[in-house]
């Protein structure tokens, strides 16, 4: 099961929006609405953001939206802040109880 | 409050083994499906295994299959890896993670710190 494609990196200004993708293949992202996204910061356990594509977990800001097109699902922060730095992470579900995470997103908040 | 600790990292040689723990606390353990997720020093997120709720049904990543094993004692609420024939490759940080049963990872671990010496 090969990783999902992120970019390495992402920027936005404060208050700004920044979309990150995630592309995986027709075996994992675009058969299952089971993609998730986690945020890291340095020295700290990852922290689940996304499930689901787009359903937040109670306490995450409204800032935090997902989607998913064919292949490719994206997650959106609007009104950076700056504890958005931080890297991000997306996972899907790829069937027969394997799960596959994307290489990672390191965001910067200008 | 749910948490998840893990405990038994350490410094191990090449071919050698190691037992991770994971203690589970403030959430029935037996209903959830739990996985190991690792993270090699500065790189990404690698899942590794993952034990279904009654501890009958196991995958594992292709990486680890055949020398790493799943397991859980769901009287002590306690996930384990039991990890054999470890490689230099190996060594990362191991994250015991609760699976939310909406196929998101809802609650991790701090991380245990295994290192592989050659």
């Amino acid at each position: 099961q090969s990783a999902l494609t992120q970019p390495p990196s992402a920027s936005g200004s404060l208050g700004q929006s920044v979309a990150i993708s995630c592309t995986g293949t027709s075996s994992d992202v675009g058969t299952y609405n089971h993609v998730s996204w986690y945020q890291q910061h340095p020295g700290k356990a990852p922290k689940l953001m996304l499930f689901e594509v787009s359903k937040r977990p109670s306490g995450v800001p409204d800032r935090y939206s997902g989607s998913k097109s064919g292949n490719t699902a994206s997650l959106t922060v609007s009104g950076l802040q700056a504890e958005d730095e931080a890297h991000y992470y997306c996972n899907s579900y790829a069937g027969s109880n394997n799960w596959v995470f994307g290489g990672g997103t390191k965001l910067t908040v200008l | 409050q749910v948490q998840v600790v893990e405990s038994g990292g350490g410094v191990v040689q090449a071919g050698g083994s190691l037992r991770l723990s994971c203690a589970a606390s403030g959430f029935t353990f037996k209903k959830h499906n739990m996985h190991w997720v690792r993270q090699t020093p500065g790189k990404g997120l690698e899942w590794v295994a993952i034990i279904e709720d009654d501890g009958e049904n196991k995958n594992y990543a292709k990486s680890v299959k055949g020398r790493f094993t799943i397991s859980r004692d769901n009287s002590k609420s306690t996930l384990y890896l039991q990890m054999n024939s470890l490689r230099a490759e190996d060594a990362a940080v191991y994250y015991c993670a609760r699976d939310g049963s909406n196929w998101a990872f809802d609650y991790w671990g701090q991380g245990a710190l295994v290192a592989v010496s050659s």
